[in-house]
């Protein structure tokens, strides 16, 4: 079974400065694709950004980026310039390229507090 | 296109009773996974839909159950409720295609007392 492992349980970051959270997985497939969801306060959670195994190219979504490491297993996440609006948890999760074994399996999450 | 849309947004039920908690997804999405939120537990996968089919299952037992209707809409009931089943249930939509993009309505919270 794969397992998301979210080290910081809490993260707090000045404005306009740059945060890195952290996500590590466990599997032994080779196609799947990972997520990063934020989840602010009102509760709606939302895609940030996706990466896909089989590309080697790290994915950035705007101040949004990711720090992929495919022999390691990791898949961190970069805020750059953050926002208060970026006060969130933040969801790493993991989902399998197997139609019939995809289910996504979410981290713990990172609570990150951007303090003005 | 309009979000994904979960009914009830809160609910209180007692020990025992029954609830069935409904999801209308993306139009055009296909695919429909419910998910179980708790500060124990986390976030945990309870089953998944795909063209009226279930098509992945979580570890949660028999009381919980959905299914989805020809329109892609989904119920999930959960009988015999009991305390811990009190939690934020929230669904998910994607197109069922590869890429596996989620998109999250804004969660049903059930309160069992």
């Amino acid at each position: 079974a794969q397992t998301v492992t979210q080290s910081q349980p809490e993260m707090s970051v000045q404005e306009a400065e740059t945060v890195t959270l952290s996500c590590t997985y466990d599997t032994s497939e080779s196609d799947y694709y990972l997520f990063w969801y934020k989840q602010p306060p009102s509760r709606q959670m939302i895609l940030v950004i996706r990466q896909e195994a089989y590309k080697q190219q790290n994915a950035t979504e705007n101040r949004f980026s990711v720090n992929f490491q495919k022999a390691a297993k990791s898949f961190s996440l970069k805020i750059s310039d953050s926002q208060l609006g970026d006060a969130a948890m933040y969801f790493c999760a993991y989902r399998s390229g197997d139609t019939n074994a995809g289910k996504s399996t979410f981290g713990d999450g990172t609570t990150l507090t951007v303090k003005p | 296109k309009a979000g994904v849309t979960q009914t009830p947004r809160y609910l209180i039920k007692t020990r025992g009773q029954q609830v069935t908690l409904s999801c209308s997804p993306i139009s055009g999405h296909r695919s429909v996974s419910w998910y179980q939120q708790t500060p124990g537990q986390g976030l945990q996968f309870l089953f998944e839909y795909f063209s009226e089919t279930q098509r992945n299952k979580g570890n949660f037992p028999g009381r919980f159950s959905g299914r989805q209707f020809s329109n892609s809409r989904s119920e999930m009931n959960v009988s015999t409720l009991e305390l811990g089943d009190s939690a934020l249930y929230l669904c998910a939509s994607s197109s069922g295609q590869l890429s596996y993009e989620q998109y999250f309505g804004p969660g049903t919270r059930l309160t069992v007392t």
